[in-house]
């Protein structure tokens, strides 16, 4: 099963509409990063969460994780059409001792003009 | 600052053939991973380094992908033969040095690989 479950799988949306994206682990989360990708290209990072409860803003996005839960979340309020990608969210669930990260399949957004 | 390189950004080969993509990780930067990105996935790790020494190759399918990184620095992955289902985006990330929290990762723009 897929340590790292985002949802939804893709997304469409109207612009200035608001959004959210969910990433749930099956694992302790030590470390929540948020990334987005064009199709076919490098990821861009986004967001680092690490500690429970975190909340941090870039501009129209928003990440939040719930330690609890094992999970984050990823706001866009007011999308545009520069929002359109993939996002990713990637987790350390070793703790850090080596830096590794484990991926999501990612959440695809389409914003209509 | 100069981000992550990679090149070349594709490269199609036919099945059988070997084929090579070089990364160069931001200046400073310790650890360089790669990573296998399959359509519709998200990228799984093949290979980590720390300087010039090996982190973690558990994912790397050692009978056909080999990868260095000789003074630290710069690394090579290579795949010899390839199979069709190495057709993927082959990406570069760095970071600065793990340490009791995970580092971020800066990736580069990433190789399309295509294995006709």
């Amino acid at each position: 099963s897929q340590e790292l479950e985002q949802s939804p799988q893709s997304l469409i949306v109207q612009e200035g509409k608001n959004l959210t994206i969910n990433c749930t682990s099956s694992k302790t989360l030590y470390g929540l990063y948020w990334y987005k990708q064009k199709y076919g290209e490098g990821l861009i990072f986004l967001m680092m969460l690490q500690k429970g409860g975190e909340e941090k803003s870039h501009e129209k996005i928003t990440a939040k994780l719930d330690e609890k839960k094992q999970q984050s979340s990823l706001h866009i309020t007011a999308s545009q059409p520069s929002h359109a990608g993939i996002y990713l969210c990637g987790a350390d669930v070793d703790g850090g001792s080596q830096g590794n990260l484990i991926f999501g399949k990612g959440t695809k957004l389409s914003v209509k003009p | 600052e100069a981000g992550v390189a990679q090149s070349p950004r594709y490269k199609i080969i036919e099945k059988r053939q070997s084929v090579a993509f070089w990364c160069n990780p931001i200046s400073g930067h310790a650890t360089l991973y790669w990573y296998q990105q399959i359509l519709g996935q998200g990228p799984k790790l093949l290979i980590q380094f720390q300087n010039n020494g090996v982190v973690d190759d558990s994912q790397l399918p050692k009978d056909r992908f080999s990868a260095e990184r000789l003074k630290g620095v710069d690394s090579t992955l290579k795949i010899q033969p390839a199979k069709l289902e190495d057709s993927a985006v082959y990406l570069c990330a760095s970071s600065y040095q793990p340490g009791q929290y995970t580092d971020t990762q800066y990736f580069g723009p990433g190789t399309r690989l295509t294995v006709l």
